[in-house]
């Protein structure tokens, strides 16, 4: 079975460029994460999805990142102006939530890179 | 406020020993559950174990065990007969509310040959 997928492995774009990243969760988990992960600020999430509905967008940065699902299948992260401080590794994971051992399984991450 | 705690930042062990690296946490809930992940140079992150707030005994998975003390609120990962490829990050984390994780700072654990 296919893990998570994510698209692109690596993105270099320059400052005010949009920038689009795209994953792909394990068949029949019902659940989503968008982290990023930097050096200085660890793993963090910005947002969750559950049933491809945004339950907690509460880690979303600014107004620049918006995130969808339009189906059980795909989401997307977008920044859009991008700036160099959201140079970072953006990892999808997904779960099937509702059951209690919900370990969350990752995608290799994009490392993003804003010039 | 739930909250992980790893007190670690790096550790250094020498091959074939075994490595106990420590978490620990603090919630309020009842029920919950526990996690470790592995995160190697490479940079993916890879579930490891987990240990539910109810399970009398200890998780174990190959090398892996989960040494889970509920009294002291802690969940400390043991890795038996280190080997060169155990070298990464690990993460220890914790269940918190809509299924999300809590998760701590991460221990960077070098295998010395």
């Amino acid at each position: 079975d296919a893990g998570v997928i994510q698209s692109p492995r690596h993105e270099v774009t320059e400052m005010g460029q949009e920038v689009t990243l795209r994953c792909k969760p394990i068949s029949g988990h019902n659940s989503l994460f968008w982290y990023r992960q930097t050096m200085m600020r660890g793993l963090e999430l910005l947002i969750y999805f559950n049933n491809n509905v945004p339950i907690d967008d509460s880690g979303m940065p600014e107004d620049r990142f918006s995130a969808k699902m339009p189906n059980a299948s795909f989401s997307t992260l977008k920044i859009q102006p991008s700036e160099p401080r959201d140079s970072a590794v953006y990892f999808c994971a997904s779960t099937l939530a509702g059951v209690f051992s919900y370990e969350q399984y990752f995608g290799p991450g994009t490392r993003l890179t804003v010039t | 406020a739930q909250k992980i705690t790893q007190t670690q930042p790096g550790m250094f062990v020498q091959e074939k020993e075994a490595v106990t690296l420590d978490c620990t946490y603090d919630t309020s809930d009842q029920s919950y559950g526990l996690f470790w992940y592995k995160q190697p140079s490479s940079g993916e992150m890879i579930f490891l174990i987990y240990q539910g707030s109810y399970d009398e005994q200890n998780a174990t998975e190959g090398r892996y065990s989960l040494n889970f003390q509920k009294a002291r609120k802690s969940a400390n990962l043991v890795i038996s007969a280190s080997q060169l490829g155990d070298s990464a990050m690990y993460f220890c984390a914790m269940t918190a509310s809509n299924y999300q994780l809590i998760w701590g700072a991460g221990t960077k654990l070098i295998i010395k040959p």
